[in-house]
């Protein structure tokens, strides 16, 4: 059982259609991370949130950490070809270890 | 800019063979940590270390050793290989262990694509 379920697990949109994925868990976590991983390469990471309730905006890219901070949530603007790849999420209960989720994968269609 | 290096990029094994994937970070971090990846399951931690000298478990041990003797360095050994270890494994180091500090970037390798037969 994943300690952070994300959903859906697949998406596929139309270029310059929004995207929302989902990152949901029953525990709280100090910080939550959002990367993106592309075929044959390493995860990056696109962003850490703290705070409950925080919202960061990385140019079309929105994550939100819930009040609770047991959940967050990535909403992509106008979606691009080039947004395509594998989107996890990553919880952190104290400072050693990072929990994953199983990630979403994401195809922009041109 | 070299970052996390991972050797071999593949690599086939015999069920019961040993082996070491090799790791080493530029970039003077404290804390490296080894993960495998699976289809559906998302990264999961074997193991993790805090600096020279100091390894410990993460949350799936079994099978694999690990050591620190210099900062830039993190080998994970298989000690029998299983066709159970099929998977591939990421290196990862950042700065200190502060996962919960927004400031603190954790890079990844690119991965050793391991297949046991």
């Amino acid at each position: 059982t994943q300690l952070l379920e994300q959903s859906p697990q697949f998406l596929s949109i139309q270029e310059g259609e929004n995207l929302t994925v989902y990152c949901n868990s029953s525990s709280v976590f100090s910080s939550l991370q959002w990367y993106r991983q592309e075929p044959g390469e390493g995860p990056v990471l696109l962003v850490t949130v703290v705070t409950g309730g925080e919202v960061k905006k990385l140019k079309r890219l929105t994550f939100q950490f819930g009040d609770a901070r047991k959940d967050s949530s990535l909403h992509i603007t106008a979606a691009q070809p080039g947004d395509t790849g594998l989107y996890l999420c990553a919880g952190a209960r104290d400072d050693y270890k990072l929990s994953f989720g199983a990630g979403t994968t994401v195809t922009v269609r041109a | 800019n070299a970052g996390v290096t991972q050797t071999p990029k593949f690599q086939v094994l015999k069920t019961g063979q040993s082996m070491t994937l090799q790791c080493a970070q530029d970039m003077n971090h404290e804390y490296m940590s080894w993960y495998r990846q699976d289809p559906g399951m998302g990264l999961r931690l074997i193991h993790y270390s805090v600096g020279a000298g100091i390894t410990d478990q993460g949350e799936v041990p079994n099978g694999y050793n690990v050591s620190r003797s210099t900062t830039e360095d993190f080998p994970l050994r298989l000690l029998s290989a299983a066709p159970s270890q099929t998977s591939v494994y990421f290196c990862a180091s950042s700065r200190d262990f502060g996962t919960n500090r927004a400031g603190n970037t954790i890079y990844f390798g690119e991965g050793s694509w391991l297949t046991v037969v």
